[in-house]
């Protein structure tokens, strides 16, 4: 089953902070965050790992609560680079190895 | 360059005409997968490879086969395409599983 991301899109000004929540109904191994550009190809992000941690680099970060099965992705002062749609993909439940992705969240910013 | 190359790149076939779709990766990784992506749904794993000879199914394996006898390919076949396979396909590797994936290019597929 997919996880849901919410929302389903966002629309930013330069500058301005936002956050994609990504939900799983089964118990979690790890959550893979991707960004895909109209267009192009997804590019990696960051992996957390269970254990409820928190990653960043740059003005992007993302946390895990294993607990509640949820990982937020954190964008903070946006630019206008950070344009495109961005997905969650969780491993967990029974399947090791099996990779399943969220809808996306389109993020839109604008100067 | 380290990459992860599909071919082709757009491919227009007939229902029920088998084809195969590419990926090669020369970053000497373990793991790859195949996805198809259609607007709305996301990206939807078809079948993943964990080494050489492993291969396991995805969400959405029907109508699709795939081998993985060497380390740098991993071919997607479709024996008897359908309009309904009509997609995105990318092919991604990692050094293992739950590490970072390189994606190839994508294949637009159009079946008609």
């Amino acid at each position: 089953q997919q996880p849901v991301q919410s929302p389903q899109a966002v629309i930013l000004r330069e500058g301005e902070d936002a956050v994609i929540n990504c939900s799983s109904s089964k118990a979690l191994y790890s959550v893979h965050w991707y960004r895909q550009k109209h267009g192009e190809a997804p590019v990696f992000l960051m992996i957390l790992l269970k254990g409820g941690e928190q990653k960043g680099h740059d003005k992007i970060s993302a946390s895990f609560n294993e607990k509640k099965q949820q990982s937020s992705l954190y964008l903070t002062a946006s630019q206008l680079s950070y344009s495109g749609t961005y997905f969650c993909g969780t491993e967990g439940g029974t399947s090791y190895g099996k990779l399943t992705f969220g809808q996306g969240t389109i993020l839109t910013v604008h100067p | 360059e380290a990459q992860v190359t599909q071919n082709p790149r757009y491919l227009i076939t007939v229902t029920g005409k088998k084809l195969t779709v590419t990926c090669s990766q020369n970053m000497n990784h373990e793991y790859m997968s195949w996805y198809r992506q259609d607007p709305g749904l996301g990206l939807r794993q078809i079948y993943y490879s964990m080494n050489v000879e492993v291969t396991d199914k995805g969400d959405v394996p029907e109508g699709y086969k795939v081998s993985r006898k060497e380390k740098r390919n991993f071919p997607l076949i479709l024996e008897s395409p359908s309009p309904n396979q009509t997609s995105l396909y990318f092919c991604a590797s990692s050094l293992v599983r739950g590490y970072e994936a390189f994606f190839g290019q994508g294949t637009r597929l159009t079946v008609v």
